[in-house]
């Protein structure tokens, strides 16, 4: 089975409008952890935000906001405020257990923000 | 500063042939790693060293071979290059290897053999 699906793999968004990314994981670890990246067309790989599997709130960074039902196994990516430069490919990923050495990528989701 | 950094950023070269790709972090992370991107973007893990030990080796032809002198510099180096190894290869590193442990990627070296 997949350990990280991302569903959507191309959306659009109007400048200045939020748009959600979604995420879905599988484990059976209760210790993990789910992050996002965003890779431009540059190529570079970059870290966006983070959301341990205790923790109790939904992490935010700045425009970028993590949906984490823990119950549905989602881990959303919601970009507020979208602006040009958001466009680029979006990675969700997973990392299990107290070691943690294997961190599991999905697809991707490319999002173009229209102006 | 740059966090992590790859040489080269380009690498073209024909079948066949030898090739290495350097990676050095100025973190103090003790944990680094090698991914392949392949052309539809698909991001798959291929080695990660903890303190200049290999931890995780998947199934990678052994044409690679991973190279660590020390805990803040893991190489990979190819051997009789394949048209199918043309690819992004991306060096990262994290503080250990926790789960909460984010990784922090180089810039990536697109590999292109002829």
């Amino acid at each position: 089975a997949q350990k990280i699906t991302q569903t959507q793999p191309g959306m659009f968004v109007q400048e200045k409008e939020a748009v959600t990314l979604d995420c879905t994981y599988d484990t059976s670890d209760p210790s993990y952890g789910l992050f996002w990246y965003k890779q431009p067309s540059s190529g570079e790989m970059i870290f966006l935000i983070y959301q341990g599997s205790y923790d109790q709130q939904n992490a935010t960074e700045g425009r970028y906001s993590l949906n984490f039902q823990k119950a549905r196994k989602s881990a959303n990516l919601v970009i507020s405020a979208s602006q040009l430069g958001d466009s680029a490919m979006y990675f969700c990923a997973m990392r299990e257990g107290n070691t943690g050495n294997q961190f599991y990528f999905g697809t991707g989701t490319s999002l173009t923000v229209i102006p | 500063d740059t966090a992590v950094s790859q040489t080269p950023k380009y690498l073209v070269t024909q079948m066949g042939n030898d090739k290495s790709i350097k990676c050095e972090q100025n973190l103090g992370h003790d944990t680094m790693y090698w991914y392949k991107q392949d052309s539809k973007k698909f991001l798959k893990i291929m080695f990660s060293y903890n303190n200049k030990e290999l931890i995780i080796n998947e199934t990678v032809p052994n044409r690679f071979s991973p190279k660590s002198p020390d805990k803040a510099h893991l190489n990979l180096h190819i051997n009789s290059l394949e048209l199918g190894d043309s690819a992004v290869y991306f060096c990262a590193s994290s503080l250990a290897g926790g789960r909460t442990d984010t990784q922090y990627f180089g810039p990536g070296t697109r590999l292109t053999v002829l």
